[in-house]
Order: C-alpha cells, then sequence, then structure tokens
C-alpha cells in the first residue's frame, strides 16, 4: 500500500512569488492535514480536509489555502512569499476524521524562500 | 486551550540505557493521545497511541501510559537502541464531531552513542 505522496520534495522560490504544494493521500483514506514544521516553531497546524470541505484551520495568515478533489488529493496554496515560510510542509492523511485517528505523514515539501 | 508540553531535548544515551521523555498535556474534552517518531529528512511516523484513561500504547519495546490524573503520556523503552535515534514528539488530538484538531508537542530529540 502506497504512503502519503508529496511533491516536489524540495523548492525554491524568492519572495512575493506564490507556490502550489500537492500531496495524495494513501488510498482510501479521506481526510487531509497540512502542518508547517520550522525550528523555531515546531510542527503547526495548518488546516485539514475532509470529503472536499475544510474541517478545521489552524492561525494562519490568509495567503495560505488548500483544496481537496474528489479523490481525496490535496493541494496548498501560499502566495506572496515571505522569508519566514522557508519551512519543511508536511502532509497527513487518515482514514476519517475522529478522535482516534492516527495520521500517517508524507515525507515533506521543503520549501526555501530567497 | 489545548496544549502540550515536552522535555526539552537533546537527549543524550548509551546504548542499552533507559529511555523517558516526558510529555503532559491539557485539554478540554477527552483527547487521544500519540508518540510519533521523526527521522532525518522524513515525516512523521506514528510510534504508539493511546484514547482513553489508563490505556497503554506500546510499539517496538516504546511503551506509555495515558494518565489522567496527572495529565501526562511519558513515553519509556527500557533498552535503547543507536537505531532509535531520532525526534519525538508528543501529540494529542481533541474535539468535537466535524471539528478536530492535532496538537503536537515541540519535539524531544534522542542520540544514541554506541
Amino acid at each position: 500500500k502506497a504512503g502519503v505522496t508529496q511533491t516536489p520534495r524540495y523548492l525554491i522560490k524568492t519572495r512575493g512569488q506564490q507556490v502550489t504544494l500537492s500531496c495524495s493521500p494513501i488510498s482510501g483514506h479521506r481526510s487531509v492535514s497540512w502542518y508547517q514544521q520550522t525550528p523555531g516553531q515546531g510542527l503547526q497546524f495548518l488546516f485539514e480536509y475532509f470529503s472536499e470541505t475544510q474541517r478545521n484551520k489552524g492561525n494562519f495568515p490568509g495567503r495560505f489555502s488548500g483544496r481537496q478533489f474528489s479523490n481525496s488529493r490535496s493541494e496548498m496554496n501560499v502566495s506572496t512569499l515571505e522569508l519566514g515560510d522557508s519551512a519543511l510542509y508536511l502532509c497527513a492523511s487518515s482514514l476519517e476524521t475522529g478522535t482516534n485517528q492516527p495520521q500517517h505523514f508524507g515525507d515533506g515539501t521543503r520549501l526555501s524562500i530567497l | 486551550g489545548n496544549s502540550v508540553t515536552q522535555m526539552e531535548g537533546p537527549v543524550t544515551l548509551s546504548e542499552e540505557a533507559f529511555l523517558t521523555i516526558n510529555c503532559t498535556y491539557t485539554a478540554t474534552g477527552y483527547p487521544s493521545l500519540f508518540w510519533y517518531v521523526q527521522y532525518p529528512g522524513e515525516g512523521l511516523q506514528l510510534l504508539l497511541k493511546a484514547t482513553k484513561a489508563d490505556d497503554k500504547g506500546s510499539n517496538k519495546g516504546f511503551e506509555a501510559t495515558y494518565r489522567k490524573e496527572t495529565t501526562s503520556f511519558h513515553l519509556e523503552k527500557g533498552s535503547v537502541q543507536v537505531s532509535d535515534s531520532a525526534v519525538y514528539f508528543c501529540a494529542l488530538r481533541v474535539g468535537t464531531s466535524g471539528t478536530y484538531k492535532y496538537i503536537f508537542g515541540t519535539g524531544t530529540r534522542l542520540k544514541v552513542l554506541a
């Protein structure tokens, strides 16, 4: 069974640009969450999608957005990139959205802003 | 509010030493508790979980018991190996139907020396 796949693995952008990251969940998983991981802030929750609907959102500005498609694949978009957006972005999927559902993580997309 | 507090690392141990990584939490409602592990260059992997008070999660020699009275979920292993060197994250998932959130600790880096 294939794991969570994130593309691309590495990305270099400049300030002001925008970027789209992609996540393919484990087959059959309908919930997809996104996280930003930085050395200073640790792992911070961005948002969660379930059945193409955003179910939960963290405390990030509106420059960060996402969507989920009918096949459960998800994309995350960041517009007007800032230097502080440099981070490892992790996607995680789970079967359903429920309290005892473990999440399965991809290896992440490392975004560097120059 | 909901939060997770982990002991700061790095933790450096000799092979076959006993490991404890402390984790305490505050949460509204009845959270599920998790330990995840992250190896260099990879995403997080679920290590173990516990969904209710007094549950003990265990995997690969690691154990953690959900202690509601002390709001703790400490990770233990009787004899660590060099291959256990990684970053360990304590996490809780809390919420109600349709609105769930994962809260992660800041991570504890473990280094095991041969």
